[in-house]
């Protein structure tokens, strides 16, 4: 069974870095595209950052760009999220999901919220 | 950016109605759209892949079609358990981009 768990979020000040986290198991993690995703409160959903299975390429959304990276480790069955000067605006909830077999995002964690305030 | 734009936001309908949800790309994505379902407080599920292919475990009432520019989510019998949001995305070229939902309420 195909399990992602999510942590890392918190509270942050504006400015701030955190770090989040994707735990995954249940399946061949170094086979699959990774992705993360993130819901502000009220707001729809907006596609965040995309990694390759071997971590050799990455893509960012435009808000994001130059100020979050996405890392895995293979070894580790782990997912990365950098986040660093962080804003307001970057208030949400954080879902890493899967892409197995050419899909779009298609397995999802159980998301990390993540606030940005004073 | 690749645009979407879906409609209506917001859709009442009984249980049992047949209902259609529209999205438009602002340029040709072939079939590279994704269909989800986002329940309050929970993670979104895909429904639907490359416009017509149906997730394994997505209920058969749901269905997809399109290519282009205009693709449709259709719901072939309202259930109440089909209360949620929903989004299409585009994958056809980075960045990926949701269209705004489309908000599914039970009469």
């Amino acid at each position: 069974e195909v399990q992602l768990l999510d942590s890392g979020g918190g509270l942050v000040q504006p400015g701030g870095s955190l770090r989040l986290s994707c735990a995954a198991s249940g399946f061949p993690f170094s086979s699959y595209a990774m992705g993360w995703v993130r819901q502000a409160p009220g707001k729809g959903l907006e596609w965040v950052s995309d990694i390759s299975n071997s971590g050799g390429a990455t893509y960012y959304g435009g808000s994001v760009k130059g100020r979050f990276t996405v890392s895995r480790d293979n070894s580790k069955n782990m997912l990365y999220l950098q986040m660093n000067s962080l804003r307001a605006e970057d208030t949400a909830v954080y879902y890493c999901a899967t892409r197995s077999g050419g899909k779009p995002l298609d397995y999802w964690g159980q998301g990390t919220l993540v606030t940005v305030s004073s | 950016d690749i645009q979407m734009t879906q409609s209506p936001s917001t859709l009442s309908a009984s249980v049992g109605d047949r209902v259609t949800i529209t999205c438009r790309a602002s340029q040709s994505i072939g079939t590279w759209l994704a269909w989800y379902q986002k329940k309050a407080e929970k993670a979104p599920q895909l429904l639907i892949y490359k416009a017509s292919s149906l997730q394994s475990g997505v209920p058969s009432r749901f269905s997809g079609s399109g290519s282009g520019t205009e693709f449709t989510l259709t719901l072939s019998s309202l259930q109440p358990d089909d209360l949620a949001t929903y989004y299409c995305q585009q994958y056809n070229s980075y960045p990926w981009t949701f269209g705004q939902g489309t908000k599914v309420e039970i009469k």
